[in-house]
């Protein structure tokens, strides 16, 4: 059974701090995807990296996919009250059925 | 309207009642699906709907019917539901299906207790 690891699983800074998150699997996949799940809301995708130690920056939020494409990070450089949420990744497997394996995510809470 | 609405966002349902979920895109996307969402697991995958065929079913319990008319809207039927089916139901749609190769586009799920 394939599965996806995040961690921390919770995760509560003050606004203006750093952070990394991160998603472990000891599968290859073909692409990861990450997404954020405001509450009350339905997840809404951030990134998709395919490459093996692809980097891509979106503003504040600093993703990495691993050279092995077995796991990924995300940074975020001086977080805001408004990144707060559930960060999920999902890796899609790379055998033909390119299904998505999801783990449990990283509920995060910046605090003003 | 865009993207992905679902309705209701809430419903509370005893064990005898019949209810149904209702999903609508609005994105010209040809797969649907449903997944559930649990305090403590992953998204589970429910079903998988392409140009309004299903092509997945993963071993959800005949409790749950699901309907697509067309590539727009789905449906989830519920009948006789457990209290451990309580969750957030979200439909999701993408442009293709195999869900590595297309993003999915979520809607707000409906936040469904059984009593």
């Amino acid at each position: 059974t394939q599965l996806l690891e995040q961690s921390p699983q919770f995760l509560s800074i003050q606004e203006g701090e750093n952070l990394t998150v991160y998603c472990n699997s000891s599968s290859v996949f073909s692409s990861l995807q990450w997404y954020r799940q405001e509450p009350g809301e339905g997840p809404v995708l951030l990134v998709t990296v395919v490459t093996g130690g692809e980097v891509k920056k979106l503003k504040r939020l600093t993703f990495q996919f691993g050279d092995a494409r077995k796991d990924s990070s995300l940074h975020i450089t001086a977080a805001q009250p408004g990144d707060t949420g559930l960060y999920l990744c999902a890796g899609a497997n790379a055998g033909n059925n390119r299904k998505l394996i999801w783990g449990l995510g990283t509920s995060l809470a910046v605090n003003p | 309207e865009t993207g992905v609405t679902q309705t209701p966002r809430h419903l509370v349902m005893g064990m005898t009642n019949k209810k149904s979920l209702k999903c609508e895109q609005h994105l010209g996307h040809n797969a649907m699906y449903w997944y559930k969402q649990s305090a403590k697991k992953p998204l589970e995958l429910m079903f998988v709907y392409n140009f309004k065929e299903q092509t997945e079913n993963n071993s959800v319990p005949s409790r749950f019917s699901p309907e697509c008319p067309n590539s727009s809207h789905l449906f989830l039927h519920l009948h006789t539901l457990q209290p451990e089916d309580s969750a957030l139901y979200l439909c999701a749609s993408s442009q293709v299906t195999g869900t590595g190769d297309s993003p999915l586009h979520f809607g707000n799920g409906t936040r469904l207790t059984v009593t």
